[in-house]
């Protein structure tokens, strides 16, 4: 239990697909992470909440859309994906404060193919 | 922006052999971590480095932090089966809340 719940773990879907995946924390953090990692390529941050609000978007695509409804909830919707886009998608949280950066804690990450 | 680089990729060793991976920093950070993912799992946190040459041990792990924040260490000694993984540094700028991963050093261990 690693106190960052995602679902679901697997999802296989057409590029003319939608869908979204979830994540949930139960640590009382107030940031919250969504990350790509696939073989080639190392951890790639997508966006950051900070209490709620959108603090960092690393030119995802448009196809990515997140929502953060609250501070331990967490979505990212999918639509119109491409192959490429196929990778383990993790969402991670922390205690973010002013001048530091906290330890981030990962869930188990959702495995996405794009068909 | 900021860049972590991380070497080596991979390292392949026997049991009990000592291992190190190294982590450069195109600027200065105000704050370095480790993560260590096993294999088939996530990143889980290992420790935090905030000071100018500060070192810190758990167990058989060694962690370094340069004097200029701009290049961190790990070293395992005597390796073991279940220290395989994928090692990442992470490392945290002077502003915003984004840390930025390196591209991780797989380590495997025969025995």
């Amino acid at each position: 239990e690693t106190g960052v719940t995602q679902t679901p773990r697997h999802l296989v879907m057409g590029m003319t697909n939608k869908k979204s995946l979830k994540c949930e924390q139960h640590l009382g953090h107030n940031a919250m992470y969504w990350y790509k990692q696939s073989a080639k390529k190392p951890l790639e941050l997508m966006f950051v909440y900070n209490f709620k609000e959108q603090t960092e978007n690393n030119s995802v695509p448009s196809r990515f859309s997140p929502e953060c409804p609250n501070s331990s909830h967490l979505f990212l919707h999918l639509h119109t994906l491409q192959p490429e886009d196929s990778a383990l998608y993790l969402c991670a949280s922390s205690q973010a404060r002013v001048t530091a950066e906290g330890p981030q804690h990962f869930g188990d990450g959702t495995r996405l193919s794009i068909l | 922006g900021q860049q972590v680089m991380q070497i080596p990729q991979y390292q392949h060793v026997q049991e009990g052999e000592d291992f190190t991976t190294y982590c450069n920093s195109s600027t200065t950070l105000s704050n370095i971590q480790w993560y260590k993912q096993r294999p088939g799992g996530h990143p889980v946190f290992l420790i935090q480095l905030v000071k100018s040459g500060e070192v810190k041990k758990q167990k058989r792990l060694t962690f370094q932090f340069g004097e200029a924040k701009k290049n961190s260490s790990l070293h395992i000694t005597a390796t073991q089966t279940t220290d395989v993984g994928t090692y990442f540094c992470a490392g945290h700028g002077n502003s915003g809340y984004a840390l930025n991963f390196g591209k991780g050093t797989s380590l495997l261990v025969t025995p």
